[in-house]
């Protein structure tokens, strides 16, 4: 059965910061993996999509890995701002077909000013 | 992009009660629709499958009775939580899928007095 963990459960950084989120699944067979930011109270924005087949996505200061032979990804936030305070989960979709997503429990990032 | 709408976002309602939840596709058809639940500071636990024109599929722990789903049309699938108790509060989150990817709609927060 996949299953997904996030480390840091929580993070708190200074304004301005870099800063790495880990995800780690146990099941290297995936369709491709998903980055979400969730507000309190709120649904899940999608942030950024990687196939199985790439390395790397881009967006803006978000930049999202997959290593997936070892089960990893990570996304790195450049220059954090306020407004990037949210939780952050990660999910992967096992295959192709209509298959739900595995989350992992999420890192919960607080940027200071 | 594909919008997914999930209405209401907000229930309080009184032990007993039996509340719907509706999840619509408003740009695209979904052939499948999740249904997930979240608790405070837990990651998406997701709870049933359905199929348009089919029966759910309910993942393991999940009472069928008392957590009806209707995926009547391709555009819309409810959530009927059956004499809905305390311990059913809870965030529900749908998602539709009809192509890739999955898209999400904004959750309901559902509070049991």
């Amino acid at each position: 059965k996949q299953e997904v963990t996030q480390i840091p459960a929580a993070l708190s950084v200074p304004e301005g910061e870099n800063l790495v989120l880990n995800c780690s699944f146990t099941d290297s067979a995936i369709y491709n993996l998903q980055w979400f930011r969730q507000d309190p109270g709120k649904g899940l924005t999608s942030l950024l999509l990687i196939q199985s087949s790439q390395r790397e996505q881009t967006s803006g200061r978000l930049n999202a890995s997959l290593d997936k032979s070892s089960g990893r990804s990570t996304l790195y936030i450049a220059a954090s701002q306020p407004g990037d305070s949210a939780t952050y989960l990660c999910a992967v979709r096992p295959n192709s077909g209509n298959t739900p997503l595995v989350f992992g429990k999420g890192t919960r990032l607080s940027v200071i000013a | 992009g594909a919008v997914v709408s999930q209405h209401p976002s907000w229930v309080i309602c009184k032990s007993g009660t039996s509340v719907k939840i509706e999840c619509r596709s408003l740009d695209f058809q979904a052939t499948t629709m999740f249904w997930y639940r979240q608790f405070p500071k837990q990651s998406l636990m997701l709870m049933a499958t359905s199929n348009e024109g089919s029966k759910a599929t309910y993942e393991q722990g999940v009472e069928k009775d008392k957590f009806l789903i209707n995926h009547a049309s391709l555009t819309l699938s409810t959530l009927t939580v059956t004499s809905a108790h305390p311990e059913d509060s809870s965030f529900y989150i749908c998602s539709a899928s009809g192509n890739q990817p999955q898209h999400f709609g904004d959750g309901t927060r559902l509070s049991i007095l």
